[in-house]
């Protein structure tokens, strides 16, 4: 089955500061990648999607960046903010596999003001 | 604002008794999706539903735990009987599908004592 990783547990970075936050995964039948936001106490939050023929995509201040030779992807968020003090998930989905989808553990983003 | 909900935000019981907890998917979503969250397992996978039709169960511990769609807009999660280990968060998540986001309630907060 698919595994997810994060590569760090906790991220904190300076207000202003871009952030980067990275994840793996194993399977190369993987076709389609969320990332969520989840805040204290709520449930995780759709940011941004991108499907395994892309490998760029961006948002209002953020931008994923996939990397399937490597089996990697990344959440970059640029000016980082303290509203964005959150625990940040990648989901990796098998459409092959009942569109299931496997989480990453989380990194937690610290941003000092 | 379409939003997935989820009743009770809270709830404290004792080992053994029964609970139910409830969601209601966005409007028009046809996949349903509950997941537990514990800081040492994180985001699991219990069952999720299309088009009200069980497809996966297999994250879920059958002897004591059972899912059902009695209709469209009601999702339901029953715990019979309940256990200290079940005490986590439960989200309920709706989508539409294969190869789309899910989109997460607030989620329930479960105390087994």
């Amino acid at each position: 089955g698919e595994s997810v990783g994060l590569h760090l547990p906790t991220l904190s970075v300076q207000e202003g500061d871009n952030s980067i936050i990275n994840c793996a995964y194993s399977n190369s039948a993987s076709d389609y990648f969320i990332w969520y936001k989840q805040e204290s106490g709520k449930g995780p939050q759709f940011i941004i999607d991108i499907r395994s023929n892309m490998d760029k995509r961006q948002g209002q201040r953020v931008t994923v960046l996939l990397n399937k030779t490597v089996k990697h992807l990344s959440l970059q968020i640029a000016a980082t903010q303290p509203g964005d003090s959150a625990v940040y998930f990648c989901a990796v989905t098998d459409n092959t596999n009942a569109g299931k989808s496997t989480f990453g553990d989380g990194t937690t983003l610290t941003v000092k003001p | 604002d379409a939003r997935v909900t989820q009743t009770p935000r809270h709830k404290v019981t004792e080992m053994g008794q029964e609970v139910t907890m409830r969601c209601q998917p966005i409007l028009g979503h046809n996949t349903v999706f509950w997941y537990r969250q514990t800081m040492m397992q994180g985001l699991e996978l219990l069952a999720y539903f299309r088009n009200r039709a069980p497809l996966d169960d297999s994250g879920m511990p059958k002897d004591r735990f059972s899912a059902e769609m009695p209709d469209a807009t009601l999702a339901t999660l029953k715990i019979q009987p309940s256990e200290p280990r079940d005490s986590a968060v439960y989200f309920c998540a709706s989508g539409l599908g294969p190869g789309t986001a899910q989109y997460f309630g607030p989620g329930t907060r479960l105390t087994v004592l």
